[in-house]
């Protein structure tokens, strides 16, 4: 069965470096997303990908992260000047349809 | 502003019938989601709605009244795999989601 696949699983940083988790989706969807769950919390939007452009972002998806098709299959999610906030697991989720998505297992990213 | 509300925690016992209900306020709305998430793992999509009425699909089935602002997911024969947290999420406008903070339940032999 198609998956979405993520890497890493876990990425360590120090506060200030940049980091980008790569999101594999499955090949024929066209809606891309990136969610964050910081521990313990819900679940948050951070942007949709639709047609190789953002179609929306949340007030969270501030100038520091930025996303990228950069080939015809990967999909990647950058965070500039990592803060200890950020720590989160970071969802990546595609849909060959905007009313559905399949999310990947996730990056946990922990800033230190 | 955006809110959705769920309760935070519930529990059942296998073979019973549980509802988890939703309720939200969006500055738009564009369809409905319910979603299962089990410790430590992803989501894993459940239901859509965006009409009123309800959708079944096996043991689980979703309702949604958007004039109340209300949905509720359905899980029935419950079984001990099924504890989980229920994530209730509206997309209000384009592809904008807000999730609500997910109900934890508990399914006791």
């Amino acid at each position: 069965e198609p998956e979405v696949t993520q890497t890493p699983s876990h990425q360590v940083t120090q506060m200030g470096q940049e980091v980008i988790l790569r999101c594999v989706p499955i090949s024929n969807h066209l809606y891309f997303y990136w969610y964050r769950q910081i521990l313990g919390q819900k679940v948050e939007f951070l942007v949709s990908f639709y047609n190789n452009e953002i179609s929306e972002k949340s007030e969270i998806f501030d100038d520091q992260f930025s996303v990228e098709r950069p080939d015809g299959s990967n999909f990647t999610l950058k965070i500039r000047s990592t803060k200890l906030e950020d720590s989160a697991m970071y969802f990546c989720a595609s849909g060959d349809r905007a009313a559905e998505a399949f999310f990947g297992q996730g990056t946990r990213l922990t800033v230190v | 502003g955006q809110n959705i509300d769920q309760p935070t925690e519930m529990t059942a016992t296998e073979g019973a019938i549980v509802q988890i209900n939703c309720t939200y306020q969006t500055s738009g709305f564009n369809g409905l989601f319910w979603y299962q998430q089990h410790a430590g793992e992803a989501p894993t999509f459940l239901s859509y709605n965006v009409l009123d009425g309800l959708e079944e699909k096996g043991r689980f089935s979703s309702f949604l009244s958007r004039s109340k602002g209300y949905s509720y997911l359905l899980l029935k024969e419950l079984q001990m795999k099924d504890s989980a947290s229920y994530l209730c999420a509206v997309e209000d406008y384009g592809q904008n989601f807000v999730f609500g903070p997910g109900t934890r339940l508990s399914v006791l032999p």
